[in-house]
C-alpha cells in the first residue's frame, strides 16, 4: 500500500539555525497533510497543516512546503530552539476507499545543540 | 480547559485479561480517535467516532471494542489482551472542518501485556 516516508530519521542542528524535516508521500489522491510535534512522554501536538491547493503555508517560526510534483512535504523551523527537540511527525489524509486514516510517517528526531 | 483526558498512564496487564482505557475531552469536539504507537512506528488508526452513538474501524481494529455514547467520553475496550497489544495508546478528537483535521491528543496510555 501507499505510505509516507521520512528521508531522514535523525537530525542535529546547532541553537538559532534552521532545521528542514523532509517528507515524501506517494498517494497522488492525498488532499491534506499535517505536521505534528512529539516530545518525550506526550501526545503528538499539532504544529502546521496544508491543503492540496496551497504550496506554502506561514505560522509561528514554522513553514510547511508542498512540492505536488514531486510529492514531496518538508518542514521549516526558523531559528531552532532547544525546546524545539522532538519527533516530527508528518502526515497525510489520503481520502482514499480503504478507510479515513490518516497516514503517519514513521517520524523524524530533531535534536538542537547549544 | 483540560483537552484530551487518558486514563491509565500506565498499566501492565496479563495475556487473557481485559481492560478498558478511558478517554474523555472537553472541548465539545465531534469527533473521537484510538490511535497506537508501537516504538519508532508511527500512530495506527484503531477506531473513530464521528459523534455519540456513532463508531467505526480504522486500520488495526481487531481484539479492540469502542462506544462513543456521549460527545466527551470515547473509550477502548481491549478484551483478551495479548503480547501483540503492547504499545502506547493515544486518543484525540477534533472540531475541525473535516475527519483528521488538527487533532488534539491526550498524553497516551503506555500498555505492556505480558
Amino acid at each position: 500500500g501507499e505510505s509516507v516516508g521520512l528521508h531522514l530519521p535523525t537530525l542535529s542542528v546547532q541553537e538559532g539555525d534552521n532545521s528542514i524535516i523532509n517528507c515524501a508521500y506517494s498517494n497522488s489522491a492525498s488532499d491534506y497533510f499535517i505536521w505534528y510535534k512529539q516530545e518525550s512522554g506526550k501526545g503528538p501536538q499539532f504544529i502546521i497543516d496544508i491543503r492540496s491547493n496551497m504550496d506554502k503555508r506561514q505560522g509561528q517560526r514554522v513553514t510547511v512546503l508542498l512540492n505536488k510534483t514531486v510529492k514531496h512535504l518538508s518542514l521549516q523551523i526558523a531559528a531552532t530552539q532547544p525546546g524545539d527537540s522532538a519527533v516530527y511527525f508528518c502526515a497525510e489524509n489520503p481520502f482514499s476507499n480503504s478507510g479515513y486514516a490518516l497516514n503517519f510517517g514513521k517520524g523524524t528526531s530533531l535534536l538542537v545543540t547549544p | 480547559n483540560a483537552g484530551v483526558t487518558q486514563t491509565p498512564k500506565f498499566r501492565i496487564l496479563k495475556i487473557g485479561q481485559s481492560m478498558t482505557l478511558q478517554c474523555t475531552q472537553d472541548m465539545n469536539h465531534n469527533y473521537m480517535y484510538w490511535y497506537r504507537q508501537d516504538p519508532g512506528m508511527g500512530l495506527k488508526l484503531i477506531y473513530y467516532s464521528v459523534g455519540a452513538g456513532i463508531t467505526d474501524k480504522g486500520e488495526v481494529p481487531n481484539g479492540y471494542n469502542v462506544s462513543r455514547s456521549t460527545t466527551e467520553d470515547f473509550p477502548l475496550r481491549l478484551e483478551l489482551a495479548a503480547p501483540s497489544q503492547t504499545s502506547v495508546y493515544f486518543c484525540a478528537s477534533s472540531i475541525a472542518r473535516g475527519l483528521n483535521e488538527k487533532l488534539f491528543f491526550g498524553s497516551g496510555t503506555q500498555l505492556s501485556v505480558l
